[in-house]
């Protein structure tokens, strides 16, 4: 069965610029998350999808956004990038959000 | 609102020995979860181990069991006979039990574990 699969796994942009990083959860799963982790702030919930649909919504502006299509793989833009996005962004999904969640091995987001 | 502390930024232990883990969370919710996820190099988070708050049986799986005081509030792993594969960080995760609905993991700050011969 195959994992939570993030593409790409690195990513260089520069201020200003946005990004779109995927996440192609485990199949018959409908729920994914996405999380940032940084040295500085930790892991903090970015926000949730279920059935093409924003369940939950972390503290972040409005430049973060998200989508998931018909078939549960879910993306998320970051517009007008800044210095302190640069992190790496997880992804997990999970059969209905409150199952026990699987996460990918991230997309590392470095912003020059 | 849910927090989770981990008061231990760094730990050692020793080949085969046995090791704990500290983690206090905070919450007005009745039900709820709580996780150990594991971080290696790899940077792939991996589910240790799952306790859910109504059971008052401590959660076991393996070489890893916790220690679940819900008076307290403290949910600590233990890792017995350590290997070189524990090497890692650990996250301290509660999330909310509410059946349908999305609930979000929120974690501790991590607890790099260091595991020498």
């Amino acid at each position: 069965k195959a994992g939570v699969t993030q593409t790409p796994r690195y990513l260089i942009k520069t201020r200003g610029q946005q990004v779109t990083l995927s996440c192609s959860p485990i199949s018959g799963h409908r729920s994914v998350s996405w999380y940032q982790q940084t040295p500085g702030q930790g892991l903090q919930f970015l926000f949730e999808y279920f059935s093409e649909t924003q369940r939950n919504k972390g503290n972040f502006p409005g430049r973060f956004s998200g989508r998931q299509f018909s078939n549960s793989r879910s993306e998320m833009n970051v517009s007008t990038l800044e210095l302190g996005d640069s992190a790496l962004y997880l992804c997990a999904s999970s059969k209905s959000g409150n199952t026990e969640a699987f996460f990918g091995q991230g997309t590392r987001l470095t912003v020059v | 609102a849910q927090t989770v502390t981990q008061s231990q930024p760094e730990m050692s232990v020793q080949e085969a020995e046995t090791v704990t883990l500290s983690c206090t969370y905070d919450t007005s919710e009745s039900d709820y979860y709580l996780f150990w996820y594991k971080q290696p190099p790899s940077r792939q988070m991996i589910l240790v181990i799952r306790q859910e708050a109504y059971k008052q049986q401590n959660a076991t799986e393996n070489r890893f069991s916790v220690n679940f005081q819900k008076a307290a509030k403290s949910f600590s792993l233990k890792i017995s006979d350590s290997q070189l594969g524990d090497a890692a960080m650990y996250f301290c995760a509660s999330q909310r039990a509410n059946t349908g609905t999305a609930s979000k993991l929120t974690f501790g700050t991590g607890t790099r574990l260091q595991v020498t011969l």
